[in-house]
């Protein structure tokens, strides 16, 4: 199956600092990749549509200026959380697009604001 | 509308019995079904996935049952196994004329018991 790695796998930071968070599709070229959230035992929520080229379509109630998603090429995806405190401690993950649904999954970020 | 309801919420087999996990749908633009497997600490995987002109589609231990009339989809897992253990997510897509979008169920956590 088609391969999307994602990393930092976890990461702790100091409250107020900034996250990047990058996602590759490896052997595939994904114009379309998107941003989940994923609190323990629950489901993942869309937080983004990353389209390569053009801005990110996010989904209501997720904060633009806060979650920067950048789609640069069609293998990269990098998602940003600014100015980051303890509530947006979670586990973030990326998925990219093989076409109708089809959709392959990095391994995940668990992000840690202390 | 968007919603994907997915029962039960957690599900304890034996060994080698049969894992049954039900999700039904109301929206019928819903065109593509995929089931998702997700260990603890990764991203999910896809696992098995139906179009809803097909009433069955089987891999392996895994089968999906679908009933469009009913709007009402489940996997099976024949011969459960402990490496089965996992969090089983139903999903459902729809395309937003930019991207395909899933929309996910909340999630069954299976226990296989030895």
């Amino acid at each position: 199956g088609a391969v999307v790695s994602q990393h930092p796998s976890r990461v702790i930071c100091k409250s107020g600092t900034s996250v990047k968070i990058e996602c590759r599709s490896l052997d595939f070229q994904a114009t379309t990749m998107f941003w989940y959230r994923q609190f323990p035992k629950q489901s993942l929520m869309l937080m983004a549509t990353s389209n390569e080229g053009s801005k990110a379509t996010y989904e209501q109630g997720v904060e633009k200026d806060k979650f920067l998603i950048n789609h640069a090429s069609l293998t990269l995806s990098t998602l940003t959380v600014t100015s980051a405190h303890p509530e947006d401690s979670s586990f973030y993950i990326c998925s990219a697009s093989l076409g109708f649904g089809k959709l392959f999954f990095g391994s995940g970020t668990q992000l840690s604001v202390l | 509308q968007q919603q994907v309801k997915q029962s039960p919420q957690s599900l304890i087999v034996q060994k080698g019995g049969i894992s049954i996990i039900n999700c039904a749908y109301e929206n019928t633009a819903f065109d593509y079904f995929p089931w998702y497997q997700q260990f603890p600490g990764k991203g999910p995987a896809l696992l098995i996935a139906i179009r809803p002109d097909v009433s069955e589609k089987k891999e392996g231990r895994f089968t999906i049952s679908f009933n469009k009339s009913a709007k009402q989809f489940s996997l099976h897992i024949m011969d459960s196994q402990p490496g089965d253990s996992a969090t089983y997510f139903c999903a459902a897509r729809t395309d937003t004329g930019t991207a395909s979008k899933l929309t996910f169920g909340t999630g069954t956590r299976l226990q296989v018991t030895l």
